[in-house]
């Protein structure tokens, strides 16, 4: 089955500055990789996603790329705020509703 | 739209209790979905469902999980007897699967349960 990794498990960056979180998956079948941000006390909430047919997306101060041959994704937040801090996951999944998610990755943004 | 709507949002309760969580998706939603967070396993998928039924149980720990979807307004994920190892956040999710368009999940605030 798939199976996904994420780095950093932890990134503290000062606010105005650029963050960047990569995740790797294993099967070279999954073709939507959404990420999603979890504050304190609540569910996650999708920010950004992208499809295999896609390299790049950009939303705003957040983006997504991704290497379907590499099969690595990564989320990049520029101009980084104090709300941004959270923990932020990325998931993988190959068609139906089989979301398999990354562990983690908590950022901190320090004023 | 109010969201996915969770409860209990916090539940206490001792080794060998039944437990039953409880959710309504967002209307008009025809997939939902239960994940249990931990620490040390991340969010993991117990089981979803589609039009009311169950797709993928593969996730459910064990016998004493179940889960049903009586109506396409309100699901149960019940735990007995409960044991301490159980001890996590369990959320559930809705989407709006069109096809084969994977949908966005809407998570719900969750449920935080301690198995004493």
């Amino acid at each position: 089955g798939e199976n996904v990794e994420q780095h950093p498990s932890t990134l503290s960056v000062q606010e105005g500055d650029s963050a960047v979180i990569k995740c790797t998956y294993s099967d070279s079948a999954s073709n939507y990789f959404p990420w999603y941000k979890q504050e304190l006390g609540k569910g996650p909430q999708l920010i950004i996603d992208i499809r295999s047919n896609v390299g790049e997306k950009k939303d705003q101060r957040i983006a997504v790329t991704l290497n379907k041959t590499a099969k690595h994704f990564s989320l990049h937040i520029t101009e980084t705020q104090p709300e941004d801090s959270a923990v932020y996951f990325c998931a993988a999944t190959g068609g139906g509703q089989n979301f398999v998610f990354g562990p983690g990755t908590r950022l901190s943004v320090l004023p | 739209d109010a969201g996915v709507i969770q409860s209990p949002r916090h539940e206490v309760t001792e080794m060998g209790q039944e437990v039953t969580l409880r959710c309504k998706p967002i209307s008009g939603h025809n997939s939902l979905f239960w994940y249990r967070q931990t620490m040390m396993r991340g969010l993991e998928l117990l089981i979803y469902f589609n039009n009311n039924v169950p797709i993928d149980d593969s996730g459910m720990p064990e016998d004493r999980f179940s889960a049903k979807m009586p109506n396409a307004s309100f699901s149960t994920l019940k735990i007995q007897p409960s044991e301490p190892r159980d001890s996590a956040v369990y959320f559930c999710a809705s989407s709006l699967v069109a096809g084969i368009n994977t949908g966005e999940l809407f998570f719900g605030e969750g449920s935080r349960l301690t198995v004493l």
